[in-house]
């Protein structure tokens, strides 16, 4: 099982530029997160959705789009990189809406915006 | 607010037990969890431990629960140099789609 996967692995970008972090799972999980990992802190809940066509903000979701138009997908779009975005970036997703199925995350997207 | 705070680095010696201590401020939690974190890889479930429970053994692993305290800790018996990792502990607020709130993670270091 693939379980969670993030692309791409690493990237830099330029102020000002786009892009979209990719996530996909092959577990059937309806739930799915987007995190945000700052050095020395924990992670930070961005958006989340509970299902294909539904998302929510989380934590700390400006400057970020998502969206779900299947249950396997979840990008992450970024829209007008700034320097404060500089972060690694974790997927992750859960079966249900219950506190004891944990979730299963992806190795992360190590973003670097100069 | 929710909150939850760790030490930051924790070194200990080959074979010793290791202790990693949390405390959370929301007294509503249902749920915490322990997830490790190896470098350059996700974040990893190790255990997790009801709120109504307060203690929890998985072969090396101990979870203790001070539910009065709002405090947490992680034992890891006969700990070894493949334990060293990044500890993070997490809380679940009760309600909410499996929100998870984390503290900033515990850098377990061990040496021979």
């Amino acid at each position: 099982n693939a379980g969670v996967t993030q692309t791409p692995k690493f990237r830099i970008l330029k102020i000002g530029q786009s892009m979209t972090l990719q996530c996909t799972q092959d577990m059937n999980h309806n739930y799915m997160y987007w995190y945000r990992q700052d050095p020395g802190m924990g992670l930070k809940l961005i958006y989340y959705s509970v299902g294909a066509g539904i998302t929510d903000k989380g934590e700390v979701p400006n400057g970020y789009n998502v969206s779900r138009s299947t249950t396997e997908d979840f990008p992450l779009r970024l829209e007008l990189a700034a320097p404060s975005q500089t972060s690694v970036y974790f997927c992750a997703s859960s079966y249900r809406d219950r506190a004891n199925q944990p979730q299963h995350f992806g190795d992360g997207t190590r973003l670097s915006i100069l | 607010g929710e909150d939850v705070e760790q030490s930051l680095f924790l070194s200990v010696r080959e074979g010793d037990s290791s202790v990693i201590n949390c405390t959370y401020t929301d007294s509503s939690s249902t749920y915490l969890y322990w997830y490790k974190q190896e470098p350059g890889a996700g974040l990893q479930l190790l255990t997790y431990i009801f709120s109504n429970m307060d203690m929890k053994q998985d072969q090396r692993l101990t979870v203790l629960l001070n539910k009065k305290d709002k405090h947490l800790s992680l034992r890891i018996a006969d700990t070894q140099t493949g334990d060293s990792a990044i500890y993070f502990c997490a809380e679940t607020p009760i309600g909410g789609y499996n929100k998870l709130i984390f503290g900033a993670g515990t850098r377990l270091a061990v040496h021979p």
